[in-house]
């Protein structure tokens, strides 16, 4: 199983961007990197996913080095909105292998003005 | 819109009893899941469905039983509730033919056993 380790908490200014790193050193050949977003009383949500190098979305960029044994979680200009608990996954969700996707406890991004 | 809607959102109940949590997908996905969520452990896997008839034991599974009759619905039970049990309960689904396919998660379930 690919783990992953993030930092705990982050903490930023309004309108700053935020980078979230994910480290994966057991990253394995079929696996992609896939972050959620959870707000409280919520369930985790989707924000992007990549397999090699830049993946943009309307939300967040995705950086992923060549031996993919990390990624960086962009977060452009932060709004108040975006304090929530950040988690990157590492593994495939198609069948046979939903199973080996684990979540970690995840950053604590807090955005204040 | 397709959603994933879990119920009840808030239940206590007392050690000993049997519980069932609710949960209705209209994703028409194959693969469904069943998480807990405690403080300092993140999401952890209880059980999970490929399709119909289809079940399989999650990284914590003891206590817990799921079955899946039809494509929409897997209802977790815990056969005989226990105070370690008391957590936030996430149901989950996906596509099963795409590849990498994202979790789509409901807003959970508070259960209290005490």
């Amino acid at each position: 199983l690919a783990k992953t380790t993030q930092p705990i908490s982050m903490d930023s200014y309004e309108g700053q961007e935020v980078n979230i790193t994910c480290s994966h050193n057991n990253i394995a050949t079929n696996d992609y990197i896939t972050w959620y977003q959870q707000f409280p009383s919520q369930g985790p949500r989707f924000i992007i996913q990549g397999y090699k190098t830049k993946v943009t979305n309307e939300v967040a960029s995705l950086f992923i080095p060549a031996d993919r044994k990390s990624s960086t979680l962009s977060l452009p200009r932060v709004s108040l909105s975006d304090t929530a608990v950040y988690y990157c996954l590492v593994g495939e969700s198609y069948t046979g292998t939903a199973s080996k996707l684990t979540f970690g406890t995840g950053t604590r991004l807090q955005v204040t003005l | 819109d397709a959603e994933i809607t879990q119920s009840p959102r808030h239940k206590i109940t007392e050690t000993g009893r049997q519980v069932t949590l609710a949960c209705h997908q209209t994703w028409n996905h194959n693969n469904m899941f069943w998480y807990r969520q405690d403080l300092g452990h993140g999401l952890r896997l209880i059980h999970y469905s490929y399709g119909v008839q289809d079940t399989n034991k999650g990284e914590v599974s003891d206590g817990y039983s799921v079955s899946r009759s039809n494509t929409e619905d897997l209802p977790l039970t815990l056969e005989s509730a226990a105070s370690s049990q008391t957590s936030v309960y996430f149901c989950a689904s996906s596509e099963s033919n795409r590849d990498n396919s994202p979790l789509h998660f409901g807003n959970g379930t508070r259960l209290t056993v005490t």
